[in-house]
Parts: C-alpha cells; sequence; structure tokens
C-alpha cells in the first residue's frame, strides 16, 4: 500500500536561518507531488507541484523552493526564513489529474 | 470572492444532531473533495465526487453540478466528528492543483 512520510514534525526556526523539509512517498511510481501551506486561521495554499523528477511548479512567489531530486522525494527549502514563513506544511501526493490526493501528517514550523 | 466559499465557518452542535456543511464554488471542476482536518493538522480524505452522492458510514455527500453546489452530511453526530471539515475542487483547467475553501471548524457537544 501507499504511504507518505514527512517530517520533522515541528520545527522552530530563528529568523534568517535556512530550512529543508522532506517529504517521501512509498508503494507508487512518478506520483504528482504537492506542497501546501496554512497560517494561522487561513485556508490551504498551494506552494508547489511537481509532475516529474526535477519539473516544478510555483504558484505564488515567496521566499520558498521546491525540488524532486528523485521520483518519490519532494524537498521544500529556504535560504533565509521569514516571520511569515511561519505555519504548517503539508505534503501531498496523487496518481495524476483529478486523483485523490493523500496527505502527509504535516509540519508546523515557527519562526522566531 | 474566494474561488470556494464554505459556510457555516463555525458549528457548534449536540451529540446526535444532523449535521450539514455547505461548499460552492464558481470555477468549472472536474471533481470535488471533502477533507477532514482534526486538532493535530492531519488531513483525511472523506470524499472525492463529480455527481450524484456518495455516502460512508454516516457521512454523506451530494454535488449539485448545475448549481455549483457540494454539501456533506453527518448524521448522528458524536464528539469524535469535531474537526475541520475542507471542500476543495479540482479545475477543469490545471487539473493537478486543488482550490480550497476556508474550512468549516465543527464542534460536537456531549
Amino acid at each position: 500500500s501507499q504511504t507518505i512520510h514527512q517530517w520533522p514534525a515541528t520545527l522552530v526556526q530563528p529568523v534568517g536561518s535556512p530550512l529543508s523539509l522532506e517529504c517521501t512517498v512509498e508503494g507508487t511510481s512518478n506520483p504528482n507531488l504537492y506542497w501546501y501551506r496554512q497560517a494561522a486561521g487561513r485556508g490551504l495554499q498551494l506552494l508547489f507541484y511537481s509532475v516529474g523528477i526535477g519539473q516544478i511548479s510555483s504558484e505564488v512567489p515567496q521566499n520558498l523552493s521546491a525540488s524532486r531530486p528523485q521520483d518519490r522525494q519532494f524537498i521544500l527549502s529556504s535560504k533565509k526564513l521569514l516571520l511569515s514563513d511561519s505555519g504548517f506544511y503539508l505534503c501531498a501526493w496523487n496518481g495524476g489529474d483529478s486523483q485523490p490526493q493523500h496527505f502527509g501528517d504535516g509540519t508546523r514550523l515557527s519562526i522566531l | 470572492k474566494n474561488e470556494v466559499e464554505q459556510s457555516p465557518q463555525n458549528l457548534t452542535a449536540q451529540e446526535g444532531e444532523f449535521i450539514t456543511i455547505n461548499c460552492s464554488y464558481s470555477v468549472g471542476i472536474s471533481a470535488l473533495h471533502w477533507l477532514q482536518q482534526h486538532p493535530g493538522g492531519g488531513i483525511v480524505s472523506l470524499f472525492m465526487l463529480s455527481s450524484g452522492k456518495k455516502k460512508h458510514g454516516r457521512l454523506i455527500a451530494t454535488i449539485n453540478i448545475q448549481e455549483k453546489h457540494s454539501s456533506l452530511h453527518i448524521t448522528a453526530s458524536h464528539p469524535r466528528d469535531s474537526a475541520v471539515y475542507i471542500c476543495a475542487v479540482h479545475l477543469i483547467q490545471g487539473a493537478q492543483k486543488l482550490v480550497f475553501g476556508q474550512g468549516t471548524r465543527l464542534t460536537i457537544n456531549p
């Protein structure tokens, strides 16, 4: 069966520090992969999605970047975190367009 | 105006009540999801539907494509149903992506 792993579960980082959040999927090949952010009191917002290795689409201009170095690995990064980067980050995957999305457990990121 | 609007934003009810959460959208869609987010943040997909009605246990989801409206119903509600319920749509153009409503916070009191 397919599973999605996302880590760490919580992270506290100082302003200006770098960031790397990792997401891996097991039990499937060539998934679509997604990074979402949920700011406090707000809805989910799509940040990046990828339909294949090295293919990244960015939805909103921001301080973050994403990479997909392997088929089932999706990484969210920042060189210098801002206070506004605080939030709950969710990784998700699905098997193709309009297919149900399956979510990781999320990473709660606090910037001090 | 958001492309996906949910109502109500907050709902408190007593155990056993019948619950309805509504979702309206203003764009062309290929499918609609209902998601459940628990206090810890994890999200579970409840339904994906593109027409008609689906039922799973005490949960029922309906969609009216012509009216661009969907409802999520919970029968015989229970405190463990307390969560944020999120409506999300796959756009016809750009079907890789989901567009989310702002969520409905449901609290069921014993």
